[in-house]
């Protein structure tokens, strides 16, 4: 089992360009959620699909955030432009239909100069 | 909303201790409470959890207990080593509220040998 897989695991930036970071869950896996980790906040859910349906959005901070998942394999979240507020490690993590836990990635880490 | 504190921010414990984190929720219909564990430059892995149908659960040097009255649960880590170094999340998740999990702010357990 590969578990969840991130893309880029590091990403150094400058204000205002577009970043993307990239999500595969793990197969099976119909619930995927994207959450933002930073020293001063903690660990927060950013937005949550539901077999591939974005059900809770009401963390993604501002318009420059957004997150779409195509297909049951793969999830992006981009922002656009980016700002040096945004650094932080963003993880992806999936969930098993009718499950509790939730199983998360390596993480990728974005500084955003 | 579901509001998770988690206390003490840091611990430090000499090798062979105990290690004790507690947190505590406020959404009284919450029924599931899982821990994790992050390594450096990992993503949170998930140790144990515990139902709100069970008061106890162990698993080899590590156990949680769940107060429902009291709205807290705690992890605790018998014979700590070195490699339990880390940081430890706590979260609680209400059926009714989105099937999402809510973390606690972590806990930096050093064990020091």
């Amino acid at each position: 089992d590969a578990g969840v897989i991130q893309s880029p695991r590091h990403e150094v930036t400058e204000m205002g360009q577009e970043v993307t970071l990239r999500c595969k869950p793990i197969s099976g896996h119909n619930s995927l959620f994207w959450y933002r980790q930073t020293m001063m906040r903690g660990l927060e859910l950013l937005i949550y699909f539901n077999n591939n349906v974005p059900i809770d959005d009401s963390g993604m901070p501002e318009d420059r955030f957004s997150a779409k998942m195509p297909n049951a394999s793969f999830s992006t979240l981009k922002i656009q432009p980016s700002e040096p507020r945004d650094s932080a490690v963003y993880f992806c993590a999936s969930r098993l239909a009718g499950g509790d836990t939730q199983y998360f990635g390596p993480g990728t880490r974005l500084t955003v100069l | 909303g579901e509001n998770v504190e988690q206390h003490p921010s840091t611990l430090s414990v000499q090798e062979g201790d105990s290690a004790v984190i507690k947190c505590t929720y406020s959404d009284s219909a919450s029924n599931y409470f899982p821990w994790y564990k992050q390594e450096l430059g990992k993503g949170p892995q998930l140790i144990i959890d515990i139902r709100s149908n069970v008061g106890e659960k162990k698993d080899q040097r590590i156990a949680v207990t769940l107060n429902k009255t009291a709205k807290h649960f705690s992890l605790h880590i018998t014979e700590t080593q070195p490699e339990d170094s880390a940081v430890y999340f706590c979260a609680a998740k209400n059926n009714n509220a989105g099937n999402m999990l809510t973390f606690g702010g972590g806990t930096r357990l050093m064990v020091k040998p």
